[in-house]
């Protein structure tokens, strides 16, 4: 199975801030990989796909970048709604596996 | 609008078995690959088992291979989980999913429901 690796697992910020979140793959994923948000007590909100394209409806100030093994998820500007646990996914191949999640707590 | 509620949780206990339920409405559930995922207390998201709209092609999750089988009725737009010999391990919300159409997003979720708690306890 292929691993996703999230760092840092916690990340503090403030409203305003450009934040950037990591997610590794133990294999190369192609772009096969999607971002997702959750908060507490919700089902998880898809943001990115295809390691960069925007879900529709989502703010402009998300992006995603990377290719192979190595991604990154940016904030540009920190939102009061945007403190959350945020995931990846790879969906390469099957079985699709998850990071473990970093929350994003206010600094 | 494009909705998707679980039901069929609740609290049962190890060994026993326990059917999962998920309504489609808004879209075209027979075209769409449909999903299981879960989520155990204060822990992440783990994916469960993904079949194809003709029922043809199921893949699982490794912790769920031979006791969990999903399947799907479409004129009934309703996705199904049966969940046998279960565990504590399997303590989870479930969500049902639906794979994205467009060909960079086939294999992510674009919509998901509220999710049905499954409590294993003796």
């Amino acid at each position: 199975d292929i691993q996703m690796t999230q760092s840092p697992s916690t990340l503090s910020a403030s409203v305003g801030d450009r934040v950037t979140i990591t997610c590794r793959a133990s294999q190369s994923i192609n772009t096969w990989l999607a971002w997702y948000q959750q908060k507490p007590g919700k089902a998880p909100d898809l943001l990115i796909y295809k390691a960069s394209s925007l879900e529709s409806g989502v703010p402009s100030r998300f992006s995603g970048s990377g290719s192979g093994t190595e991604f990154t998820l940016t904030i540009s500007s920190l939102q009061p709604d945007d403190f959350a646990t945020y995931y990846c996914q790879q969906y390469d191949s099957y079985p699709s596996t998850f990071g473990q999640g970093i929350k994003l707590e206010i600094k | 609008q494009v909705q998707l509620v679980e039901s069929g949780g609740g609290v049962v206990q190890p060994g026993t078995s326990l059917r999962l339920f998920c309504a489609a409405s808004g879209f075209t559930f027979s075209r769409s690959p449909m999903h299981w995922v879960r989520q155990a207390p204060g822990k992440g998201l783990e994916w469960v088992a993904v079949i194809s709209p003709d029922e043809k092609i199921k893949t699982y999750a490794g912790s769920v291979e031979g006791r969990f089988t999903i399947s799907r009725d479409n004129p009934k737009n309703t996705l199904y989980l049966q969940m046998n010999s279960l565990t504590v391990e399997d303590t989870a919300v479930y969500y049902c999913a639906r794979e994205g159409y467009s060909s960079g997003k086939a294999g992510a979720q674009d919509v998901w429901g509220k999710g049905t708690t499954v409590i294993i306890s003796s």
